[in-house]
């Protein structure tokens, strides 16, 4: 089935400075990427999404970058402010299976 | 709307006890789920349904039972508790199948085993 392998575990950034994660699948079929965040005490949300006919889409000051052929995607946030704090998750889907999660990263945004 | 709600939000068990986490939605989602939550370890899939009379087993389903006889219901039972049961439980539901769309999150229900 699929894995999904996400790092760092935890990043620190100083605000303003931009933020990048980087997640890599298994499953050569995987075709929908999405990133979640999660903060404290709170459920995950879907922040933002990618599927593989593209290979990168922003939405504001986050954005996400996919390469099949390495079997990697990435999140990028850039300026970052205290309110990105939170951790973030990302996922795929291997064929018709469930959505496979991310262990996690926790960004810390330092004031 | 609602959304995803979980009930409990809090509980506290001991070894051996069973109990029932409820998960309804009213988004009238074909594709329901479990998750569960630990430190470091993500969100792991315990078990899934893509439609009312329908489920299947996720990555870690031991000790754990589902049922889905309606499409707004999905209930995780946990039959004799044990502390490795220990977590956050997520349901979450979507739109068609397990492979498409939003996967939107109950808040959560944190279950403690003594």
């Amino acid at each position: 089935g699929e894995n999904v392998e996400q790092h760092p575990s935890t990043l620190s950034v100083q605000e303003g400075d931009s933020a990048v994660i980087k997640c890599t699948y298994s499953d050569s079929a995987s075709n929908y990427f999405p990133w979640y965040k999660q903060e404290l005490g709170k459920r995950p949300q879907l922040i933002i999404d990618i599927r593989s006919n593209v290979g990168e889409k922003k939405d504001q000051r986050i954005a996400v970058t996919l390469n099949k052929t390495a079997k990697h995607f990435s999140l990028h946030i850039t300026e970052t402010q205290p309110e990105d704090s939170a951790v973030y998750f990302c996922a795929a889907r291997g064929g018709n299976t469930p959505l496979v999660f991310g262990k996690g990263t926790r960004l810390s945004v330092i004031a | 709307n609602a959304g995803v709600t979980q009930t409990p939000k809090f509980q506290v068990l001991k070894t051996g006890q069973s109990m029932t986490l409820q998960c309804a939605q009213d988004m009238n989602h074909e594709y329901m789920s479990w998750y569960r939550q630990d430190p470091g370890m993500g969100l792991r899939l315990i078990h899934y349904s893509v439609g009312a009379g329908i489920t299947d087993q996720g990555e870690v389903p031991n000790g754990y039972n589902v049922s889905r006889s309606t499409t707004e219901d999905f209930p995780l039972r946990l039959l004799s508790a044990a502390p490795s049961q220990t977590s956050v439980y997520f349901c979450a539901s979507s739109y068609s199948g397990p492979n498409t769309g939003e996967l939107f999150f109950g808040e959560g229900s944190r279950l403690t085993v003594l």
